[in-house]
């Protein structure tokens, strides 16, 4: 059974840092596209960034680019998002999901994590 | 950017009956079109691949049909289950990877 945590939320000052993770198994993480996917208060879902199985190709929002970067360790099975010069738009419930095999389909995200919040206020 | 767009925002309709939600796409997006539903506190779920696929375990009263620039998901013999926020997404050019506003499904 696929499984997707996400962890390292909290509330956090503009102008900070924060950096989530997203731990995965039941499945070979290095063989598939990952994505980080927010949704606002209220608000519709976001893709933020996807990054391919090995790493080496990696996408961004142009809301995040330069502020927000993704990486993986495969041989941690976990997936990362580095969050720097935090906005107070930035608060949201932040997702990873898993895409399917394969380009343009990596964008379909057929497994959710539960989320982590972010919340970024004075 | 692809920007779509999705209508109504919401929609009453009452347990039993069919829902039709509509996603239009400011250009074409052939058939690489997902819907996902969405209950309170809980992650997206995804319902429909391709434009017309179920995912796995998906029952059949939904479905999807259209392609090119205009979308519907059909919700037949509503289910409680069943309202919900449901959001499209393409997925044929990107990035970016884009979503509709969602339709929110309420019952009447």
């Amino acid at each position: 059974e696929v499984q997707l945590v996400e962890s390292g939320g909290g509330l956090v000052q503009p102008g900070g840092s924060l950096r989530l993770s997203c731990a995965a198994s039941g499945f070979t993480f290095s063989n598939f596209y990952m994505s980080w996917v927010r949704q606002a208060p209220g608000k519709a879902l976001e893709w933020v960034s996807a990054t391919s199985g090995s790493g080496i190709s990696t996408y961004y929002a142009d809301s995040v680019k330069g502020r927000l970067t993704t990486s993986r360790a495969n041989s941690k099975n976990t997936l990362y998002l580095q969050m720097n010069s935090l906005r107070v738009e930035d608060t949201a419930m932040y997702y990873c999901a898993k895409g399917f095999p394969g380009v343009p389909a990596a964008g379909v995200f057929e497994n959710w994590g539960q989320g982590t919040l972010v919340t970024v206020s004075s | 950017e692809i920007v779509m767009t999705q209508s109504p925002a919401t929609l009453s309709v009452s347990p039993g009956e069919r829902a039709t939600l509509s996603c239009r796409a400011s250009q074409s997006v052939t058939s690489s079109l997902a819907w996902y539903q969405q209950k309170p506190g809980q992650a997206p779920r995804l319902l429909i691949y391709g434009a017309s696929t179920r995912a796995t375990g998906i029952p059949d009263r939904f479905s999807g049909s259209g392609s090119g620039t205009e979308f519907t998901l059909t919700i037949s013999r509503l289910q409680s289950e069943d309202f919900a926020v449901y959001y499209c997404q393409q997925y044929n050019n990107w990035p970016p990877i884009t979503f509709g506003q969602g339709t929110r499904l309420e019952i009447k």
